[in-house]
């Protein structure tokens, strides 16, 4: 079975500052893919930015990014220069390579960015 | 892409009676996938289809549940004799398929609420 565990309920962080936040995952495939989701506050879920277990590089997407350390099982998200709109609910997210056909999340971490 | 769209956005209901939710899928994906959030948790995911068939199941989804695809376009699920357990966010996603996981677009879910 697979299991995510996000430790940080949650999150505040000043306007501009940079934020990491934490997820471990336990599974015992060895090839797979983690996603960071954001749920803004009554608004739908958004794909912030994925890793392939496979690759070593750590993705990154302008301001996010993600240091992946598959040894570990931990797959945090560093979030830089935040702005207002990164408040949300920021969910982390495993998927098994094999028929790529369902989340599992784990509990998110609520972010609050401060002006 | 007009998004993933899901109907009503609020459903309150007394217990016991059935209640029917709607999705209505990005148009090209043939991939869904239904999803139930409980107030401070992650998705847990309910179901997938691919085009018109039901691929998988979780344990979660008790005999009172039933989901469907008819034409592998939109998809309806179906609580009947609703419980007071049944309260949470029924999330509605769509992928395209492939030999590489595509990002699951989501909707803004269904609010189910029992009194």
């Amino acid at each position: 079975a697979q299991t995510v565990t996000q430790s940080q309920p949650e999150m505040s962080v000043q306007e501009a500052e940079t934020v990491t936040l934490s997820c471990t995952y336990d599974t015992s495939e060895n090839n797979y893919y983690l996603f960071w989701y954001k749920q803004p506050p009554s608004r739908q879920m958004i794909l912030v930015i994925r890793q392939e277990a496979y690759k070593q590089q750590n993705a990154t997407e302008n301001r996010f990014s993600v240091n992946f350390q598959k040894a570990a099982k931990s797959f945090s998200l560093k979030i830089s220069d935040s702005q207002l709109g990164d408040t949300a609910m920021y969910f982390c997210a495993f998927m098994k390579h094999v028929g790529f056909n369902k989340f599992y999340f784990g509990s998110g971490t609520k972010l609050n960015v401060k002006p | 892409d007009t998004g993933v769209s899901q109907d009503p956005r609020h459903k309150i209901t007394k217990r016991g009676q059935n209640v029917t939710f709607r999705c209505d899928p990005i148009s090209e994906h043939n991939r869904l996938y239904w999803y139930r959030q409980t107030l401070g948790q992650g998705p847990e995911f309910l179901t997938y289809f691919q085009n018109e068939a039901q691929l998988e199941k979780s344990r979660l989804l008790s005999d009172r549940f039933s989901a469907e695809r008819p034409k592998g376009s939109f998809s309806t699920l179906e609580i009947q004799r609703t419980e007071q357990g049944d309260s949470a966010m029924y999330l509605c996603a769509s992928s395209l398929g492939g030999a590489f996981p595509q990002p699951q677009h989501f909707g803004d879910g269904t609010r189910l609420s029992i009194l």
